[in-house]
């Protein structure tokens, strides 16, 4: 099975910061990258799907790149809202795949 | 909701439970739905999958053998039944329609309120 390897997993940051979260696969998934915004009590939340593209209805401050093995997700002017859990996930053509272990944003 | 669950509790090991995912907004002969569970202080993980038309099930390891997807057309619903419920499984399960149209893409846009399960004696 391909790992998908999340860092950091607690990152300390302001309203207002920009943050970068990493996923790296240990194998190449080419774009099949996903991620997701999961809070405390809701569901998760489909950010970008395709390993950059952003959902309809997400805000444009998120933004994704990569291919092959190695994904960031960048959230720009931190808001209150976004303070919460980050997950990577990989998927082929048959399935969704592994999560990361999860990259929760706390407030500095 | 979109999609609304019901069907969860406290059950004993070796017992069975079966979880409802309903929908009034989406065609479900359309669409696949996946389960994906969360356990407690633990990340989120990936449990079955089953295309539109059904052709295609799929199952993680640790449950194949044990967790069946089915769904009812005429009630609009989405069910997993799980038999031989291990402590392991406790957690929140939440059912998502995968964002494909009459195809499988694998990321999944709408999900459900999720359900608690409690494996437990």
């Amino acid at each position: 099975d391909i790992q998908m390897t999340q860092s950091p997993s607690t990152l300390s940051a302001s309203v207002g910061d920009r943050v970068t979260i990493t996923c790296r696969a240990s194998q190449n998934i080419n774009r099949g990258l996903a991620w997701y915004q999961k809070s405390p009590g809701k569901a998760p939340k489909l950010l970008i799907y395709e390993a950059s593209d952003l959902e309809d209805g997400v805000s444009s401050r998120f933004s994704a790149s990569g291919s092959g093995t190695e994904f960031t997700l960048t959230i720009r002017s931190l808001q209150p809202d976004d303070f919460t859990t980050y997950y990577c996930q990989h998927y082929n053509e048959d399935r969704p795949q592994m999560f990361g272990q999860g990259t929760k944003v706390e407030i500095k | 909701e979109q999609l609304l669950q019901s069907g969860g509790g406290v059950v004993q090991p070796g017992k069975s439970l079966r979880l409802s995912c309903v929908t009034s907004t989406y065609n479900i002969n359309l669409y696949g739905f996946h389960w994906v569970r969360q356990a407690p202080g633990r990340g989120l993980e990936w449990v079955a999958t089953r295309s539109d038309n059904g052709m295609n099930e799929y199952y993680a390891d640790s449950v194949k053998g044990r967790f069946t997807m089915s769904k009812d057309i005429f009630k609009s619903m989405i069910y997993l039944q799980m038999n031989s419920l291990r402590p392991e499984d406790t957690g929140v399960y939440y059912c998502a329609r995968d964002s494909g149209r009459q195809i499988l893409l694998n990321y999944l846009d709408v999900w459900g309120q999720g359900s608690l399960v409690t494996v437990s004696s």
